[in-house]
This record gives C-alpha cells, structure tokens and sequence, in this order.
C-alpha cells in the first residue's frame, strides 16, 4: 500500500530558482527519506530525517519534517541543470523497519 | 563507498526463458532487495532478504523467486518470463539496523 505520496508529480523551473517538493503520509513513522533517481539509473540516497527532527540541512537541501501533519517538504536552493532527476520520498513500511514504501516521484525539470 | 552492481544493464529474452538478476553489494550488508519500477506505478517491492538463505516476500511477488546464498549476493529469478515482467529492476541493500537504501543501476528487462 502507498505510504508516502509526492506533490506535486512534475515540476519545472528556472536555473537559481529553488524547487519545493512536498510528501504526505498516513502511519507514524521513525523517519522519512528522500532519494534521487537520474533518468535510467538506480536511486541515490538524499538525505534521512528522524522523528525527532523538525529540520535538516545537507548542502542545498533542506528537508523539513512535521509529524503531526504527517508531512514533509524537501527544498533545494539555487537549482541546477544538474538537479534535473525524478525525486522520491520513502518511509519504512509499518512493522517491518527494513523495507521501505516509496512514492510514486516527483519529476524536477531545472531550465538553463 | 557502498557499491551494488547488477549484472547486466540491459537484458532482452523471449517469452518463457528463465531468467536470473544478479546482485551484488561489498558492504556486508545484512539487508537486501529487488524492486520493479514501471511507469506510473513507482517502485514496487518484489521480494527481500534479511540474512543468507532468509527471504520475504514483497507486495508482488507472483512469478518471481530469488536466491540468497551469500550475504553479498541477491538474485532474482523469473521462471518463465512474460511479457507483463518488461521492466527496469532495481536492487538494493541496506545495513542492520536499516536506514538509507544503496541501490544499484538497474537492469532494464524487455521480455518479446
């Protein structure tokens, strides 16, 4: 079953612009992650957030958590041609921590 | 660095071939898995091992088997491949306790 679901499902922008991506979800969860996926290639891990954690912070990226809106948001400041790529959120699948649930994606088109 | 490989980028075989997806990860993860990714349907979790020779079943693993016999190596088994199993297969591992996922590239499977 779906858990996190990605909004909004393609976004396009401009070179320096930034790129807000935003993911709900329905169960408690003790952390939420977001990958990269580069056309025909396998995901790259983003960045992780836990539970406890309001907001993170890694380069141009900055994740924010709210667990009592069961939502989160990734930003990436001063996009880049290079960030074009298909984003997704994940969080571990309820009472089995090891596998995680993805969302569907978010393709992110940057513009040069 | 974590690296996953899998044993072929692009694979075509004929309706009713068994078919075998390698895997392997040189971190001593404890954790691996196959997903599927189709278009418009996201990643879908087809089976998962949590120790050599220990596996479970993902949310669709009808038509597929697979094959832990070292804890570097995961493989994924069509039996008699169709033409509805066309699709980029996505390996991953992750350590114990689990967090980030490493994937590898993806094997994109055509079935004729």
């Amino acid at each position: 079953s779906q858990q996190g679901e990605e909004d909004p499902q393609a976004l396009s922008i401009q070179e320096g612009e930034n790129a807000t991506m935003n993911c709900s979800y329905k169960t408690s969860i003790n952390n939420l992650q977001w990958y990269r996926q580069n056309s025909g290639r396998g995901l790259v891990h983003l960045i992780l957030i836990r539970s406890n954690e309001r907001e993170k912070h890694s380069g141009r990226l900055r994740v924010t958590l709210d667990t009592s809106k069961k939502s989160s948001s990734l930003l990436i400041t001063a996009s880049r041609a290079a960030d074009t790529a298909s984003y997704f959120c994940a969080t571990p699948s309820t009472g089995a921590n090891s596998k995680l649930t993805f969302g569907k994606g978010i393709t992110l088109s940057v513009r040069p | 660095d974590v690296k996953v490989t899998q044993s072929s980028r692009y694979l075509v075989k004929r309706t009713g071939e068994k078919v075998f997806l390698e895997c392997v990860q040189d971190m001593d993860h404890e954790n691996m898995f196959w997903y599927r990714q189709d278009p418009g349907l996201g990643l879908r979790l087809i089976y998962f091992s949590y120790d050599v020779k220990m596996k479970e079943k993902g949310d669709i693993p009808e038509g597929y088997s697979v094959s832990r016999e070292k804890k570097e190596r995961f493989s994924l088994i069509l039996e008699s491949a169709s033409t509805n199993q066309t699709s980029m297969y996505l390996c991953a591992s992750s350590p114990m306790p689990p967090r980030e996922q490493y994937f590898g590239p993806g094997t994109r499977l055509t079935v004729t």
